[in-house]
């Protein structure tokens, strides 16, 4: 099966900074990789997504890119908020084999000082 | 349209004792999902459906069974609930467009504790 490894665990930054959270998998079948922000009690929610024919993708201040060859992708944030700490995960999707899952990282918690 | 709805929101449970989670969704999607979310393990798949009258296995599934008896439900049972089980659990729901699968859509969980 897939194996989603996400890194860094916890991250720190500046308002108005930058925030990138990085991730691996491990199955080339896996087809589309969305990212969730999740706040504190809450339902995790969609942010942006990328399917394995597209390269990158952007939205405002959130932009993935995804490099199929070495089965990573990556969550950029720009210009930080405090609205943005949460905690972000990534997943892949497998639809091969009968198979039709979604595997998450295990998260990233953000936090963005004032 | 209230999307995916999770029923109870929490939930107290002594070892040993059963349960059903349900889980609606009023969006007609094909696709259903439990996760359980652990602190520090992010979201782990129990078990899915890709349609009514199906069911399949995901990476946790000891402990639990599901049933997708209508389109817009899906259950989770605990037939003997144990401590290792408490947990937040959050069911899902998506669809698929043109051969493409979409987002999933999450429930807002239900805390379940087990003494």
């Amino acid at each position: 099966g897939e194996n989603v490894e996400q890194h860094p665990s916890t991250l720190s930054v500046q308002e108005g900074d930058s925030a990138v959270i990085k991730c691996t998998y491990s199955d080339s079948a896996s087809n589309y990789f969305p990212w969730y922000k999740q706040e504190l009690g809450k339902r995790p929610q969609l942010i942006i997504d990328i399917r394995s024919n597209v390269g990158e993708k952007k939205d405002q201040r959130i932009a993935v890119t995804l490099n199929k060859t070495a089965k990573h992708f990556s969550l950029h944030i720009t210009e930080t908020q405090p609205e943005d700490s949460a905690v972000y995960f990534c997943a892949a999707f497998e639809s091969g084999a009968g198979s039709y899952q979604l595997t998450f990282g295990k998260g990233t918690k953000l936090s963005v000082i004032p | 349209n209230a999307g995916v709805t999770q029923t109870p929101k929490f939930r107290v449970l002594k070892t040993g004792q059963s349960m059903t989670l349900l889980c609606a969704q009023d969006m007609n999607h094909e696709y259903m999902y439990w996760y359980r979310q652990d602190p520090g393990m992010g979201l782990r798949l129990i078990h899915y459906s890709v349609g009514e009258g199906t069911t399949a296995k995901g990476e946790v599934p000891d402990g639990y069974n599901v049933s997708r008896l209508k389109k817009q439900n899906f259950l989770l049972g605990l037939e003997s609930a144990a401590p290792s089980q408490t947990s937040v659990y959050f069911c899902a729901s998506s669809m698929i467009n043109r051969g493409l699968n979409q987002p999933q859509h999450f429930g807002d969980g239900t805390r379940l504790s087990i003494l």
